[in-house]
């Protein structure tokens, strides 16, 4: 079954610093991975995902993600962190075994100080 | 474009009574799912629609159950109602095929009292 994990439930990072979101996927076959960021009290935001090519993609509000098939993973990055970026992140996988669903990971806190 | 709708955005309902929330896709998107996300417990897969019909649904007991229109809009109808059925229900919309993006709507809050 395809799953992702995210091992940090918080990261906290100064505001300018650069930033990473981890995320480690566990598929068969070739995966396709999104970032999603959710606000307080709002619904799911697409970021950004990966489906084949260039291992480096580029998504909304200057977030990027890098894809690498040796590690099983797909860390969300922004090279100058906002404050306005705090928000809960998830990571998720298609699933095609029949659902068409994605699996997401636990999420993670994103915590960006001024 | 307009995004993806639902309502209401809360409900409340008392134990063992029936909810019914409505999603509304993205013009064009065909297929529309429905995810729960109850503390604690992450954003769990519920049910999948396309092109009226019921495709696949997650390890959710038959109480829950739903329907897509032919405009494509969606309902998902809880029974029996449970207090820990009390979550975010989330609505997304997407073209067919798994390379597809599934953008979400805001969500539905449901309490269960």
């Amino acid at each position: 079954a395809q799953s992702v994990a995210q091992p940090e439930d918080q990261v906290n990072v100064a505001e300018g610093n650069p930033l990473t979101v981890k995320c480690t996927y566990s598929v068969s076959g070739n995966p396709y991975l999104f970032w999603y960021v959710q606000y307080p009290n709002r619904g799911l935001q697409f970021l950004l995902k990966y489906i084949t090519g260039d291992n480096l993609v580029k998504g909304s509000y200057g977030f990027e993600a890098e894809f690498n098939k040796s590690q099983t993973s797909f860390h969300l990055k922004k090279p100058s962190a906002l404050v306005s970026d705090s928000a809960l992140y998830f990571c998720a996988v298609r699933d095609f075994q029949g659902a068409q669903k994605l699996v997401f990971g636990q999420g993670t806190r994103l915590t960006i100080n001024p | 474009e307009a995004g993806v709708t639902q309502s209401p955005t809360h409900l409340i309902k008392t134990r063992g009574q029936q909810a019914t929330l409505r999603c509304s896709p993205i013009s064009g998107h065909t297929s529309v799912y429905w995810y729960q996300q109850a503390l604690g417990l992450g954003l769990q897969f519920l049910l999948w629609y396309d092109e009226g019909e019921e495709r696949n649904r997650g390890n959710f007991p038959p109480r829950f159950s739903g329907r897509q229109f032919p405009n494509y809009s969606s309902e998902l109808n809880v029974n029996a109602l449970e207090l820990e059925d009390s979550a975010l229900y989330l609505c997304a919309s997407s073209l067919v095929g798994s390379r597809e993006t599934q953008y979400f709507g805001p969500g539905t809050r449901l309490l269960v009292l």
